[in-house]
């Protein structure tokens, strides 16, 4: 069974710091993806970034990195120079290629339960 | 861009009632999955469509939730009765095997469910 752990439930910094949140993954399987998704106030989902189980180079865009290591099973999300809209909640994810069916396609995804970011001015 | 639409975006209604909410995915798009979000948790997968087909409904709460999608297009999530632990975010997505991204999933803006 896939489990995704987010043991931070809510982090508070001030603008302009560092701010890493923490994923730990549990799957059987080898093949899968990652996923980071943020919810702001408003209520959708924005992607941010897949990763599949082959690929773990560190990923940088802007101000955002992640740091993918099949060792510990983490997928780590690091906002750099925080800002006052970075403000939400910040899921991390994971699903596996879909076996149930021809076509391929991926199963659904298993959040976890978020982390909630508060940035102060 | 394409995106998935969903309505309505807001819905109040009373335990008991029947309520049903709609879903048109990204045009092409073959898979089509339900979530229902409460608040303070992640979402969680209800059901996935592969086209008309469903491909899992495991964690469907059959006894009152049905999900359609009669022609591989848009599709209808039912709740009757409604309870009041039903009330959530109820997120429709999207995603495609042959396009890129492939099995990027895309998601809706959410329906909003209050029972009172």
């Amino acid at each position: 069974a896939q489990k995704v752990t987010q043991a931070q439930t809510e982090i508070s910094v001030v603008e302009k710091e560092d701010v890493t949140l923490d994923c730990v993954y549990e799957t059987r399987d080898t093949t899968y993806y990652l996923f980071w998704y943020k919810q702001p106030p408003s209520g959708e989902l924005v992607f941010l970034i897949r990763r599949n189980s082959f690929d773990e180079q560190n990923e940088i865009s802007g101000r955002y990195s992640w740091n993918f290591q099949k060792s510990t099973s983490s997928f780590n999300f690091t906002i750099t120079a925080s800002q006052v809209v970075d403000s939400a909640v910040y899921f991390c994810a994971l699903s596996e290629p879909a076996l149930k069916y021809s076509g391929g396609g991926a199963d659904g995804l298993t959040f976890g339960k978020g982390t909630h970011l508060i940035i102060q001015p | 861009e394409a995106e998935v639409a969903q309505s309505p975006r807001y819905k109040i209604t009373e335990k008991s009632q029947a309520v049903a909410f709609w879903c048109d995915p990204i045009s092409g798009h073959a898979t089509l999955y339900w979530y229902r979000q409460i608040l303070g948790q992640g979402p969680e997968l209800l059901v996935q469509f592969q086209d008309e087909s469903v491909v899992d409904d495991s964690q469907l709460p059959k006894d009152r939730f049905s999900a359609e999608r009669l022609k591989g297009v848009d599709s209808t999530l039912k709740i009757q009765p409604a309870e009041l632990g039903d009330s959530a975010m109820y997120l429709c997505a999207s995603s495609s095997f042959y396009y890129p991204p492939h099995n990027e999933q895309f998601f809706g803006p959410g329906t909003r469910l209050t029972v009172l």
